[in-house]
């Protein structure tokens, strides 16, 4: 079954204790791309990936990092968390960048930082 | 700066009637544009998109048109169901980039 697997699907952590939400695809996609979702602000793209060792910011990318080692992962790094990284996140991946209908998004992670 | 916005934040339609969600961009070089629908709990899925050459394009009970004149989209649903309940939103894109800028969204409440 094609899909996006992020891990884990909730997290409640302290401020400054490292965290690392991964995701996974099993599709092959080229792109894979990282969002924030806040009551009001609807979705906000952190980061993207157009393939391999190829990583971009979007509009929100301060206190986060990424990867993109191997095709099917794009893990999401917090390395200092604070509160106002409590969020929803997605993680998405699509064939060849956002075009076209076949971008998938995961089920989403919880974290909530205190 | 760069903004995509939507008009109405909720939206409460009849089922059986039709449904229209605007959305307001403000970057003229935006190029592709993608609607997408989010249920509770769930991540969003994509509806329909449309490339800044086309004025509208339609899908099944969807059609999406493109003002270019005035930066503005709208999602139409035909004879709107309950199971179109949910979140809409918008986004855009400069292809061939990889970045995406969101709209706020709108809820759509389609009474029985």
């Amino acid at each position: 079954e094609a899909q996006v697997t992020q891990n884990p699907r909730y997290l409640i952590t302290v401020t400054g204790k490292k965290l690392t939400v991964t995701c996974s695809q099993n599709m092959n996609h080229e792109y894979m791309s990282w969002y924030r979702q806040d009551p009001g602000l609807g979705l906000r793209q952190i980061y993207y990936s157009m393939n391999v060792e190829v990583t971009d910011k979007g509009d929100v990318p301060e206190g986060y990092k990424v990867s993109r080692k191997e095709k099917r992962n794009f893990p999401l790094i917090l390395e200092s968390p604070s509160p106002n990284q409590t969020s929803l996140y997605f993680c998405a991946s699509s064939p060849q960048g956002t075009e076209g209908a076949a971008q998938h998004f995961g089920d989403g992670t919880r974290l909530s930082i205190l | 700066g760069e903004s995509v916005g939507l008009h109405l934040p909720t939206l409460s339609v009849q089922e059986g009637d039709n449904s229209i969600i605007n959305c307001a961009y403000s970057n003229s070089a935006s190029d592709y544009f993608i609607w997408y629908k989010q249920e509770s709990g769930k991540g969003p899925q994509f509806i329909i998109d449309i490339r800044s050459n086309m004025d509208k394009r339609q899908g099944q009970r969807v059609t999406v048109l493109l003002n270019k004149t005035v930066k503005h989209l709208s999602l139409q649903i035909a004879a709107t169901q309950p199971g179109d309940s949910a979140v809409y939103f918008c986004a855009e894109n400069i292809l061939p980039g990889g970045k995406l800028i969101f709209g706020q969204g709108t809820e759509l409440s389609v009474k029985p």
